[in-house]
């Protein structure tokens, strides 16, 4: 089916261990974005990627690093996880319109808790 | 500092209720003002607004944008219990970012 998955919906892990967050999208929308959800903070840009081998830092960076070697994926790895990366992280994709970004369509999430 | 911030935090009407939802921003390069709602997953697309005093709608939502004041409203007419949800305003810069409200939860009682 078209559309964008992610993967695991659920993950809990241990502090210090490193874990992969993925993400595919079928519709070959060029940006990709990772965000995370947190009670009192809304949803925050960790990095988004405009093309494939393109990645920017957004908001909350440190912690984390992604990749993008081809256009449908964008992992999002945690190289040493923490207690403060428990979250929820969203996966969003949208296309580049000729007058700029159009609406991103969300993935349903990955609930991570690290203990 | 890039921010944008959403009023009320929550929100509990009747059904039939019109409600009025607000997000105002301070974002450099103001590129676009979007709308979601989440429900219990993903945030889902409602709007886009990039000129100022354009209204969009669809069915019984409605939205508005004043760049000049730096703020929008989502309007919802005859709430309906499936309108109970986490209500998301975005702003997009001209460098591609989106920077995200904390929401308004709006609950519809019967």
């Amino acid at each position: 089916d078209a559309g964008i998955t992610q993967s695991p919906r659920y993950k809990i892990t241990e502090t210090g261990r490193q874990v992969t967050l993925m993400c595919h999208q079928t519709w070959s929308h060029s940006y990709m974005f990772w965000y995370r959800q947190d009670l009192g903070h809304g949803l925050r840009l960790i990095y988004y990627s405009a093309a494939a081998d393109i990645t920017d830092k957004g908001e909350v960076p440190d912690g984390y690093v992604v990749s993008r070697s081809k256009t449908e994926n964008f992992p999002l790895t945690l190289e040493s996880a923490t207690r403060s990366q428990t979250s929820v992280y969203f996966c969003a994709s949208s296309e580049a319109g000729r007058t700029g970004q159009e609406p991103q369509h969300f993935g349903d999430g990955t609930r991570l808790s690290i203990l | 500092e890039d921010k944008v911030v959403q009023s009320p935090l929550s929100l509990v009407v009747h059904e039939g209720d019109t409600v009025t939802l607000n997000c105002s921003y301070e974002v450099t390069n103001f590129r676009s003002l979007l709308w979601y709602k989440q429900e219990k997953k993903a945030p889902t697309f409602l709007f886009m607004l990039t000129s100022s005093g354009i209204e969009k709608k669809s069915g019984r939502l409605s939205s508005i944008l004043d760049k000049k004041e730096l703020f929008s409203i989502l309007n919802i007419t005859a709430t309906q219990t499936g309108d109970s949800a986490v209500y998301l305003c975005a702003v997009g810069n001209t460098g591609n970012q989106f920077y995200f409200g904390t929401g308004t939860s709006l609950t519809v009682i019967p």
